[in-house]
C-alpha cells in the first residue's frame, strides 16, 4: 500500500508566485513527516520536519492530520527553488521509513 | 569533515558478477541504511542495521545483502549480479535518535548498470 503520496511528478511555476507541493500519507498511529530536497548534481538532503515546525528557505509544511497531509509551501518561489522535492513518512520504528515518488519543481523566471 | 561517501559512484558490470557497493560515513551515527531508486520513481528502503552486528531487510525484497562489522562502514553486495538489479543505491546513516525517527543523512549515491 503507498505510503506517502506525492500527486504531481511535474510544477512548474513563474518566479514570484506561491508555490504548494502536496504530500499526502496513509499511516496509522503518529507518523514524523519529512520534505528532502535534490538540487540538481546533489545529494538528497534535509529540507524540513513537522516536528521542528520551522520555516527553511521559506518554505513551510504544516501537518494536517485530520487530512493526512503534509503539504510544502512557499509564498514566492526562487530560480534557486528549482530541484526534486521528496515527502517522507517515518513510523514507530527504523525500518519503517517511506518516500513519496517525488515532485519535480521549476522555477520558470 | 563529517559525511557519507559511496564507492564507486558508477560501475557497468556483466551479468554474473558479483559485486560490493562501498559506504562509509564520518558522522559518528549509529544507524544506517540502504536504499534503491529507480528513475522517477520512490526510494525503497532495502536494508538498514541499528549498529554493529545488526542487519535487517527493509520493506523492498531485495537479493542484496549487507554486513555491519564496523559503525562507520556498511557495505552492499550482489552475490551474482543481474539486469534486474540495474538501479540507483543510496547509503544514508542517522542517529539512534527516540522512536528511530531521527534526520536520515545521505550519501551521493552508486548508480549501477548490469549488462
Amino acid at each position: 500500500a503507498q505510503r506517502v503520496t506525492q500527486p504531481e511528478k511535474l510544477l512548474s511555476v513563474f518566479k514570484g508566485a506561491p508555490v504548494e507541493l502536496k504530500c499526502n500519507y496513509s499511516y496509522s498511529g503518529s507518523p514524523e513527516l519529512f520534505w528532502y530536497v535534490q538540487y540538481s548534481r546533489q545529494r538528497l538532503q534535509l529540507l524540513l520536519r513537522h516536528i521542528s515546525r520551522e520555516s527553511i528557505k521559506g518554505f513551510t509544511a504544516d501537518l494536517n492530520k485530520g487530512e493526512t497531509s503534509f503539504h510544502l509551501k512557499k509564498p514566492f518561489a526562487q530560480e534557486e527553488d528549482s530541484a526534486m522535492y521528496y515527502c517522507a513518512l517515518s513510523g514507530r520504528t527504523g525500518n519503517q521509513f517511506y518516500f513519496g515518488t517525488g515532485t519535480s519543481l521549476t522555477v520558470i523566471p | 569533515e563529517a559525511d557519507i561517501y559511496q564507492t564507486p559512484r558508477y560501475l557497468v558490470i556483466g551479468t554474473g558478477k558479483k559485486i560490493t557497493l562501498e559506504c562509509s560515513q564520518t558522522m559518528g551515527h549509529d544507524k544506517m541504511y540502504w536504499y534503491q531508486q529507480d528513475p522517477g520513481m520512490e526510494l525503497h528502503l532495502i536494508h538498514y542495521s541499528y549498529g554493529v552486528n545488526s542487519t535487517e531487510k527493509g520493506d523492498l525484497s531485495s537479493e542484496s545483502t549487507v554486513s555491519r562489522i564496523r559503525t562507520e562502514h556498511f557495505p552492499l553486495t550482489l552475490e551474482s549480479a543481474r539486469p534486474s538489479h540495474t538501479s540507483q543505491y543510496l547509503c544514508a546513516s542517522s542517529r539512534f535518535g527516540t522512536g528511530g525517527r531521527d534526520t536520515q543523512y545521505f550519501g551521493p549515491g552508486t548508480r549501477l548498470t548490469v549488462l
